[in-house]
């Protein structure tokens, strides 16, 4: 059974930093692309970050450009969102997804998600 | 950026009836590959976000038939052919035609 399980969310200040990371079973890792999407609370979703099945490329939304870093350890089947400089307006709930290869970015499968919360 | 918009924000439906929800984009989503990379996600209320139907019309394994998609070039729709009480919660499209990839804000299917 496909799985992705996301952990690290937590309350973080303003400024701060958090580690995201999606754990991925149930299929070949390396082979899928990998995806973040984040939805504030009451809202819709917001597409934050993809990165290719070998790690070599990688694109961000606007805004987190310059403050988060998505990056994947294929040996370890896990993704990670690493977040710098953190803002009020990143409080969200924080999902993985993977990437259905030739499907145009169609995310066939999602995390529960993680919660992020960025208050002082 | 390519801005997509749904319509309507919320879409009241008996039980049994059809249900049709619009998206479009603020570009052509004609991938360079000669396809439309405009997918669609339910969320039911409470869970993660589901895959429904990718490049338009093609449905995820696992999703009934009673879910359809079509268009083409910057217009889309999501149809229900009868609504059942499982399909309660907010529908999104999302562009995969170019970067950043970008959502429409979603539309809220409900039982009258």
């Amino acid at each position: 059974e496909v799985q992705l399980l996301e952990s690290g969310g937590g309350l973080v200040q303003p400024g701060g930093s958090l580690r995201l990371s999606c754990a991925a079973s149930g299929f070949t890792f390396r082979n899928y692309a990998m995806t973040w999407v984040r939805q504030a609370p009451g809202r819709g979703l917001e597409w934050v970050s993809a990165i290719t099945g070998s790690g070599g490329s990688t694109n961000y939304a606007d805004s987190v450009k310059g403050r988060f870093t998505i990056s994947r350890d294929n040996s370890k089947n896990t993704l990670y969102l690493q977040m710098n400089s953190l803002r009020a307006e990143d409080t969200a709930v924080y999902y993985c997804a993977r990437d259905r290869p030739l499907s145009g970015w169609f995310f066939d499968c999602w995390g529960q998600g993680t919660q992020v919360t960025v208050s002082s | 950026d390519i801005v997509m918009t749904q319509s309507p924000l919320s879409l009241p439906v008996t039980l049994g009836q059809p249900a049709s929800i619009s998206c479009r984009s603020s570009q052509s989503l004609v991938h360079s590959n000669g396809n439309a990379h405009l997918n669609w996600f339910q969320q039911r209320p409470g869970q993660s976000p589901r895959a429904l139907i990718y490049k338009v019309s093609n449905r995820d394994s696992g999703v009934p038939d009673r879910f359809s998609g079509s268009g083409s070039g910057s217009e889309f729709t999501l149809k229900i052919s009868r609504v059942e009480a499982e399909d309660v919660g907010v529908y999104y499209c999302m562009q995969g035609t170019d970067w950043p990839l970008t959502f429409g804000g979603g539309t809220k299917v409900e039982i009258k």
